[in-house]
């Protein structure tokens, strides 16, 4: 069975702080998909990566995979109060697996 | 494109009724999945469609459960004889469906909350 885990589970953070979160599994994932979700509502797709080593950038989230295809990492600059939320990272392959998410929230 | 719609977005039942969500997935796209959220945790999968073929159920999936998408379009969930423990968040998702593509992305709806007193 496919597992990711997410670190850390919750963040809390000033704005205008930098931070980075990580998701990890043991197993290959053909892609790697991040997703941000608020209170009452479904997640939102941020992202998705398929390379090893490849790295995105969204304004001011950049997103990794890493080089085995087994990780990932979300850095915010400048977080905001917008950003707060359940970010989710979940992996494609035979079945489509979530990690548990880590809480953000930015304070004013 | 509007998305992926679900109705209801809130259902408050009692233990032991039957409830139905339905879900509309991006009108392309040929994948459609359904996934149940608990407070803090991130989405399980239920079950998905390839069209109108149920390919795979999970474990959590109960009896009490059962999806249909009988025109490879919309799709159901039914919940039967409730229990309190079904008290959660039913998201539904939809894909393109690739075969063998390495990057299905999957696009979620709103969810139905479902609440069992």
């Amino acid at each position: 069975t496919q597992l990711l885990e997410q670190s850390p589970q919750f963040l809390s953070i000033q704005e205008g702080e930098n931070l980075t979160v990580y998701c990890n599994s043991s197993s290959v994932f053909s892609s790697l998909q991040w997703y941000r979700q608020e209170p009452g509502e479904g997640p939102v797709l941020l992202v998705t990566v398929v390379t090893g080593g490849e790295v995105k950038k969204l304004k001011r989230l950049t997103f990794q995979f890493g080089d085995a295809r087994k990780d990932s990492s979300l850095h915010i600059t400048a977080a905001q109060t917008g950003d707060t939320g359940l970010y989710l990272c979940a992996g494609g392959g035979q079945n489509f697996v979530f990690g548990p998410g880590t809480r953000l929230s930015v304070l004013p | 494109d509007t998305g992926v719609s679900q109705d209801p977005r809130h259902k408050i039942t009692k233990r032991g009724q039957n409830v139905t969500f339905r879900c509309d997935p991006i009108s392309e796209h040929n994948r459609l999945y359904w996934y149940r959220q608990t407070l803090g945790q991130g989405p399980e999968f239920l079950t998905y469609f390839q069209n109108e073929a149920q390919l795979e159920k999970s474990r959590l999936l109960s009896d009490r459960f059962s999806a249909e998408r009988p025109k490879g379009s919309f799709s159901t969930l039914e919940i039967q004889r409730t229990e309190q423990g079904d008290s959660a968040m039913y998201l539904c998702a939809s894909s393109l469906g690739l075969a063998g593509g390495p990057a299905d992305t999957q696009y979620f709806g709103p969810g139905t909350r479902l609440t069992v007193l």
